[in-house]
C-alpha cells in the first residue's frame, strides 16, 4: 500500500529564511510525485511534480523540490520565504501503472506559519 | 479558461437526509476525481470517473457513489448521512486518466458539507 509521511505537523520560519518542508513516501515502483499548497477556505494549489530526469524540480511561486530516490524524500524548499507562503502544505504520489488512473495518495499536511 | 466550479459551497444536512455535491470541470478535462478532507483523516480519495466510467474507487462506503455525464461534469451522492461524513469534498479534474507525463490535477474550492 502507498503512504506518504510529512513528520511535521507544523513548520515555523522567519520571513526571509529559507522554508523546507519534509515528505517521505513509501510505495512500489516509481511514483510520480506532487507538491500542493491549501490556502483557508480555498482547494488546492499544484506547485510542482516529479516525473524523471533532474532530481531538483522548479515550481511556482519560487518554489523547488528534491527528489532523493535512496531515501525515497521530495522535500519542498523555498530560499527566502514569504508571510503570503502562510498555508498548508501537501506531499502527494501517484502510480505511475496507467491502469491506477489519477489517484493521488496525500499525506497529511504541513501548516507553515512565516513570521514578519 | 474558467477553473474548476464545485456546487453548492457550503451544506447543511441532517443525519439520514442524502445529498448530491456537483462538479464542473475545465473545459476539455475528461477525468474528475473526489477527495473528502477531513481534520482527523486528511485528504482521502473517494472515486475517480473518466469518460462516463468509474476508473478507481477509495475505501468508502457503498453510501458514496458518484457519476460522471458527457460533458464531464460530475455529482457524488451519499446516502443516509453520518455525522462523520461532515468534510470538505474536493472534486479535481485532469486532462486524461493515468496519462504517462503525471498530469496534475486542478481542483476546485470545494463543498463544505456539515451534517447535524
Amino acid at each position: 500500500a502507498q503512504s506518504v509521511a510529512q513528520p511535521e505537523d507544523q513548520v515555523n520560519v522567519a520571513e526571509g529564511n529559507p522554508l523546507t518542508v519534509k515528505c517521505t513516501y513509501s510505495v512500489s515502483g516509481n511514483p510520480y510525485l506532487f507538491w500542493y499548497v491549501q490556502y483557508p477556505n480555498r482547494g488546492l494549489q499544484f506547485l510542482l511534480k516529479y516525473i524523471t530526469g533532474d532530481n531538483l524540480v522548479k515550481g511556482s511561486y519560487g518554489f523547488e523540490a528534491e527528489f532523493n530516490k535512496s531515501q525515497t524524500s521530495f522535500h519542498l524548499k523555498k530560499p527566502s520565504a514569504l508571510v503570503s507562503d502562510s498555508a498548508l502544505y501537501f506531499c502527494a504520489v501517484r502510480d505511475r501503472v496507467r491502469a491506477a488512473g489519477n489517484k493521488l495518495t496525500f499525506g497529511g499536511g504541513t501548516r507553515v506559519l512565516v513570521k514578519p | 479558461k474558467a477553473g474548476v466550479t464545485q456546487t453548492p459551497r457550503y451544506l447543511i444536512k441532517t443525519r439520514g437526509q442524502q445529498v448530491t455535491l456537483s462538479c464542473s470541470p475545465i473545459s476539455g478535462h475528461r477525468s474528475v476525481s473526489w477527495y473528502q478532507q477531513t481534520p482527523g483523516q486528511g485528504l482521502q480519495f473517494l472515486f475517480e470517473y473518466f469518460s462516463e466510467t468509474q476508473r478507481n474507487k477509495g475505501n468508502f462506503p457503498g453510501r458514496f457513489s458518484g457519476r460522471q455525464f458527457s460533458n464531464s461534469r460530475s455529482e457524488m451522492n451519499v446516502s443516509t448521512l453520518e455525522l462523520g461524513d461532515s468534510a470538505l469534498y474536493l472534486c479535481a479534474s485532469s486532462l486524461e486518466s493515468g496519462a504517462p507525463l503525471g498530469d496534475e490535477q486542478f481542483f476546485g474550492p470545494g463543498t463544505r458539507l456539515t451534517v447535524l
